[in-house]
């Protein structure tokens, strides 16, 4: 089984700064882990993904994450923070060689001027 | 068709009624997957689509909920007596065959009233 926590429900964050969004996934079973965004009124949008390649992955809108199996973590990172990032983002996991994605409930990103 | 739609994009409905809801996946796409998203959580997985197949139907909460696929292109998701725990968002993806990216219709809400 697998299973997906996102901290913080809400992140704020400037313009222009950091943006750091926290992923921790269970699995019994090496995993697939992937990070979607939702745009007000949009479908789940992909922005990278981890296949058991290199464990830095990027991804779209110069999004980055980093596999890193003895943190059991998948954090999502930006250098600088634009308006147009304010949006929901949701880590998902995947058993390798199985398609069912299991979300976390999802995090917030809110950017301020 | 270019991206996954789904109708209606809102229902709303009173207890006891029946719904179907819609999904027109992306052409030449064999996979197509039902997620179910309670507000302030992440989606969760229903079932999912190989062409007609249906190999997992584990997520269906309960036996109101049924889904076909009768011929391998459009989906409907139909919830028999609807209650007030079904009111969701109701999410459809598609993909090109399993273990592929899911590409995520707008949704349809549900409120059952």
């Amino acid at each position: 089984a697998q299973s997906v926590t996102q901290l913080g429900s809400h992140v704020s964050v400037s313009e222009g700064a950091l943006v750091l969004l926290r992923c921790n996934y269970s699995s019994s079973v090496p995993p697939y882990l992937f990070w979607y965004v939702q745009y007000p009124n949009q479908g789940l949008q992909l922005l990278l993904k981890y296949t058991s390649a290199a464990t830095l992955v990027k991804g779209i809108n110069g999004f980055e994450a980093e596999f890193k199996k003895s943190e059991t973590s998948f954090h999502l990172t930006k250098p600088s923070a634009h308006m147009s990032d304010a949006a929901e983002y949701f880590c998902a996991v995947s058993a390798a060689g199985y398609s069912t994605l299991t979300f976390g409930k999802g995090t917030m990103l809110l950017v301020s001027p | 068709g270019a991206g996954v739609s789904q109708s209606p994009r809102y229902k709303v409905t009173k207890r006891g009624q029946d719904v179907t809801l819609r999904c027109d996946p992306i052409s030449s796409h064999a996979t197509l997957y039902w997620y179910q998203q309670a507000l302030g959580q992440g989606p969760e997985f229903l079932t999912y689509f190989n062409y007609e197949a249906q190999p997992d139907k584990s997520g269906l909460p309960s036996d109101r909920f049924s889904a076909e696929r009768p011929e391998g292109s459009i989906s409907t998701l139909t919830i028999q007596r609807t209650e007030q725990r079904d009111s969701a968002m109701y999410r459809c993806a598609s993909s090109l065959g399993v273990q592929e990216t899911q590409y995520f219709g707008p949704g349809t809400r549900l409120l059952v009233l």
